[in-house]
């Protein structure tokens, strides 16, 4: 199994640009989520979804849009990039309760 | 080293002594509890957890003590190695919910 594999490993973007982070799993987990990961700030949820067709926002959705339309893959889209967006991104996986991330998108935003 | 580092509580540690890192957590309706390990550069990786009706649980060289009085959740790792350096997250689970609240962290410095 590859786990949970995330692409691209580093994006820089200018302010008001479009882009989707890709993430994906091999282990067939119905639940799956996005984090960003500020210095101080720890890990903060920002949408997730318990299946395949359902999403819920977390804690700071706010510019991201998600969509999940198979069990393997939950991309994150930002619809029009701020500089407050510069941040590492991390899909995680979950079967039961333990979550198992990716190795994280590093994206700076001018 | 990474950047998520910046204004974590930091412990140093030498080789060989026996690490405690502690989390306070706030809900008392949670009841799954996880600490996750990262190191500079990669995602967080599970070391181990532990559910509210259990007080202590050991793996391969760390324990995690849960006392649910005072809401506190701890790791301990034996026998500190550097390969141990790392940033340490706990993370709580509330009942019925999917999702995890995570910890700001602590780094763990260990000194050869």
């Amino acid at each position: 199994n590859a786990g949970v594999t995330q692409t691209p490993k580093f994006q820089v973007l200018k302010t008001g640009q479009s882009m989707t982070l890709q993430c994906a799993q091999d282990m067939n987990h119905e639940y799956m989520s996005w984090y960003r990961q500020d210095p101080g700030m720890g890990l903060r949820l920002i949408h997730y979804s318990v299946g395949a067709g359902i999403t819920d926002q977390g804690e700071v959705p706010n510019g991201y849009n998600v969509s999940r339309s198979t069990t393997e893959d939950f991309p994150l889209r930002l619809l029009s990039a701020a500089p407050s967006q510069t941040s590492v991104y991390f899909c995680a996986s979950s079967l039961g309760g333990t979550q198992y991330f990716g190795p994280g998108t590093r994206l700076t935003v001018l | 080293g990474e950047s998520v580092g910046l204004h974590l509580p930091t412990l140093s540690v030498q080789e060989g002594d026996n690490s405690i890192i502690n989390c306070a957590y706030s809900n008392s309706a949670s009841d799954y509890f996880i600490w996750y390990k990262q190191e500079s550069g990669k995602g967080p990786q599970f070391i181990i957890d532990i559910r509210s009706n259990m007080d202590k649980r050991q793996g391969q060289r760390v324990t995690v003590l849960l006392n649910k009085t005072v809401k506190h959740l701890s790791l301990q790792i034996a026998a500190t190695q550097p390969g141990d350096s790392a940033v340490y997250f706990c993370a709580e689970k509330e009942s019925g919910y999917s999702t995890l609240t995570f910890g700001k962290g602590t780094m763990l410095l260990v000194s050869p």
